[in-house]
């Protein structure tokens, strides 16, 4: 079965500062990668995803993420933190069949301080 | 991307009682997903709902429990059963258009709180 782990369930950084949220698989083969950010009391909204294009991918607010195979990795990153990128985020995978679910990391909170 | 509706968005709840939380997809989708966010945590993965046939249960997941109705390609609800406090939780109902690579739209979410 798929798994997601995602290192650190909290990361803080100082607004202006680099933002790394990161994410591993475990897959033989490479499935669908997202990223998804969800704000307080809001539902799960898309950041990125990989499917199997360009290894790095851009996404929105800009936030980009690169699919390493040999590292089994699909890290976020942001060159600048914003306040309001304050929000937990999820890593998640998908297998390569259609209609397979989402298989979700733990999350990761991430805090901007002024 | 489709979007979802989702109601109702919270809801204060009785033990004992049942809530129906409703999903409406903007356009057709195969096949829609519930997931259970519980404080603090990830997502996990209830059931998968296919249109014309019965759900599919995660494990720890059952079907007396969580009751999921698809009657249509663009609807689905979920029923939590005899509820306790500890199904006070966010639920989210989750869809995506045929391909997974397209990415997975979720509605807004169902804050339940049981007391």
């Amino acid at each position: 079965a798929q798994s997601v782990t995602q290192l650190g369930s909290h990361v803080s950084v100082s607004e202006g500062a680099l933002v790394l949220l990161r994410c591993n698989y475990s897959s033989s083969v490479p499935p669908y990668l997202f990223w998804y950010v969800q704000y307080p009391n809001q539902g799960l909204q898309l950041l990125l995803k990989y499917t199997s294009a360009a290894t790095l991918v851009k996404g929105i607010n800009g936030f980009e993420a690169e699919f390493k195979k040999s590292e089994t990795s699909f890290h976020l990153t942001k060159p600048s933190a914003h306040m309001s990128d304050a929000a937990e985020y999820f890593c998640a995978v998908s297998e390569r069949n259609a209609g397979n679910m989402l298989t979700f990391g733990g999350g990761t909170r991430l805090m901007v301080k002024p | 991307s489709a979007v979802i509706s989702q109601k109702p968005s919270r809801d204060i709840c009785q033990r004992g009682t049942s809530l129906t939380i409703q999903c409406q997809v903007d356009s057709q989708v195969t096949m829609m997903f519930w997931y259970r966010q519980q404080p603090g945590q990830s997502l996990t993965l209830i059931a998968t709902a296919n249109q014309g046939s019965e759900a599919t249960y995660e494990s720890g997941f059952v079907i007396d429990k969580f009751p999921i109705s698809r009657p249509n390609l663009t609807f689905s609800t979920l029923t939590v059963s005899n509820m306790s406090p500890e199904d006070s939780s966010i639920y989210l109902c989750s869809a995506h258009l045929d391909r997974p690579q397209y990415g997975y739209t979720f509605g807004s979410g169902t804050r339940l709180t049981v007391v």
